[in-house]
């Protein structure tokens, strides 16, 4: 069971849009839509900005949005704003009852 | 609201045993449908789920940890609690609690997380 890999970081300016990307295999991320993605501000907690791959819970903005094509789940944020800049992760079902993260995406916001 | 928080020793000696528990408060840990997950974020690194339970005492491990891993519920306390034996230099960590849905009905997530614990692992 290996990490799903993420770029290290992105960024954007204000209003832009950025996607950032999240690979695994077909026994996690491609084998089901159990994707979901956390952002967190530094010495803070993960708060969950979308779950099953593209479902935002309540609360969160949506500027937010998910996808995945084959072994790859996207997240978009459009609209860049200056709070949107944090570290995000990933996390998919990975079979047989257990779960991975991604090591993780630094956003600056430009 | 749902809140989780975590407490326990901040400093463990190498090659002995992590315990750490999470209180939670504003909700009934025996909720069905819900899971609670503990997971752990090395300084400057990324997240790692270590595993997680249910009310009834069903488990699910990290097979990566699985060998020294050990979690378990009370109920009555409405708390749950981790144990990892054998520790190295390697399991400094911040180590959070949080609620985990696991089934098809609610999705697969965690929320809320609580604030997270540093424990260190030096002698």
């Amino acid at each position: 069971q290996s990490a799903l890999t993420q770029p290290r970081s992105v960024s954007g300016s204000p209003g832009q849009s950025v996607t950032i990307s999240c690979t695994g295999t077909s026994s996690d991320v491609g084998g089901y839509n159990y994707v979901s993605w956390y952002q967190q501000h530094p010495g803070k907690a993960p708060k969950l900005m979308i779950y099953d791959v593209s479902k935002r819970p309540s609360g969160v903005p949506d500027r937010f949005s998910g996808s995945k094509s084959g072994n790859t789940a996207s997240l978009t944020i459009s609209g860049l704003q200056a709070e949107d800049e944090a570290d995000y992760y990933c996390c998919s079902y990975a079979g047989s009852y257990s779960w991975v993260f991604g090591g993780g995406t630094k956003l600056t916001v430009l | 609201q749902l809140q989780l928080q975590e407490s326990g020793p901040g400093l463990v000696k190498p090659s002995e045993t992590l315990s750490l528990t999470c209180t939670v408060s504003g909700g009934s840990i025996s909720s069905s449908s819900y899971y609670w997950g503990w997971i752990r974020q090395p300084p400057g690194k990324g997240l790692e789920w270590i595993g997680s339970i249910y009310y009834s005492g069903s488990t699910y491990y990290n097979p990566s940890l699985k060998s020294r891993v050990t979690i378990s519920v009370d109920t009555s306390k409405n708390q749950f609690s981790l144990k990892l034996s054998s520790v190295t230099a390697a399991d400094t960590a911040v180590y959070y609690c949080a609620r985990h849905a696991v089934v098809v009905v609610t999705g697969h997530w965690f929320d809320p997380w609580g604030q997270g614990t540093l424990v260190t692992v030096s002698s």
